[in-house]
């Protein structure tokens, strides 16, 4: 079946320009995550969505982060304001409701944010 | 952000040569997971753990959740050329409730000569 879809697959603007990167999870999958990955890093965790709880927001570096998730599928990731720093590849996994003491987290391709 | 411990960072080696990496923690996690990422593509899953102890294989691949459920390895037999990539290792925070974050490993550089 498909698998988690992210786009732009790359995505170049201007320090201080605002930008969406949207995410497609697997059909059913009820939660899904945000992770950014740095040059040469691992994965840094962002925002979690599970179902219609209060995602988890622990891992948003700052305000002008944020995130949201409509009707419990497509999930949008707003970074305003951008700056270099936020320049990486911003990564989407998705994984089905937690059962039996187990969940798998399925990534999609990413999307590679560059800020000039 | 927070990070695992692994290593080695990288590893050059010859085809069919095995190959072992490893991560620690000082937390304790409850699921341990491994994950390989090819250039310009996202993590793929190859082996999930659930059980501190528990040794599990896919194909070339084994993997074990440490006793103390704060380390984990992976071994790699008879490497080959498409083995190549970077690895990485992730560890559940939480299970369950309002939580359910991976923490992961700074990523294992794995190069296979032909």
């Amino acid at each position: 079946g498909a698998g988690v879809s992210q786009s732009p697959s790359n995505k170049v603007t201007e320090k201080g320009k605002d930008v969406e990167l949207r995410c497609d999870p697997i059909s059913g999958h009820t939660a899904l995550y945000w992770y950014r990955q740095s040059l040469g890093q691992g994965l840094e965790f962002l925002i979690y969505f599970q179902g219609n709880s209060a995602p988890d927001k622990s891992g948003l570096p700052s305000d002008r982060f944020s995130a949201e998730r409509t009707g419990g599928s497509v999930s949008t990731l707003t970074i305003q304001r951008t700056q270099q720093e936020d320049s990486a590849v911003y990564l989407c996994a998705s994984s089905s409701r937690w059962t039996s003491g187990r969940s798998e987290q399925y990534f999609g391709p990413g999307t590679r944010l560059t800020v000039t | 952000g927070q990070q695992l411990n692994q290593s080695p960072q990288s590893m050059f080696i010859q085809e069919g040569e095995d190959v072992s990496m490893n991560c620690t923690s000082s937390s304790i996690f409850n699921t341990w997971l491994w994950y390989k990422q090819d250039p310009g593509e996202g993590p793929v899953l190859l082996i999930a753990l659930y059980k501190a102890g528990e040794l599990t294989s896919n194909g070339r691949l084994t993997a074990q959740f440490g006793i103390t459920r704060k380390d984990s390895f992976l071994n790699i037999s008879a490497s080959i050329p498409s083995d190549v990539g970077i690895y990485f290792c992730a560890g559940l925070l939480n299970y369950g409730g309002a939580t359910n974050k991976l923490i992961f490993g700074t990523g294992t550089l794995l190069a296979v000569q032909p």
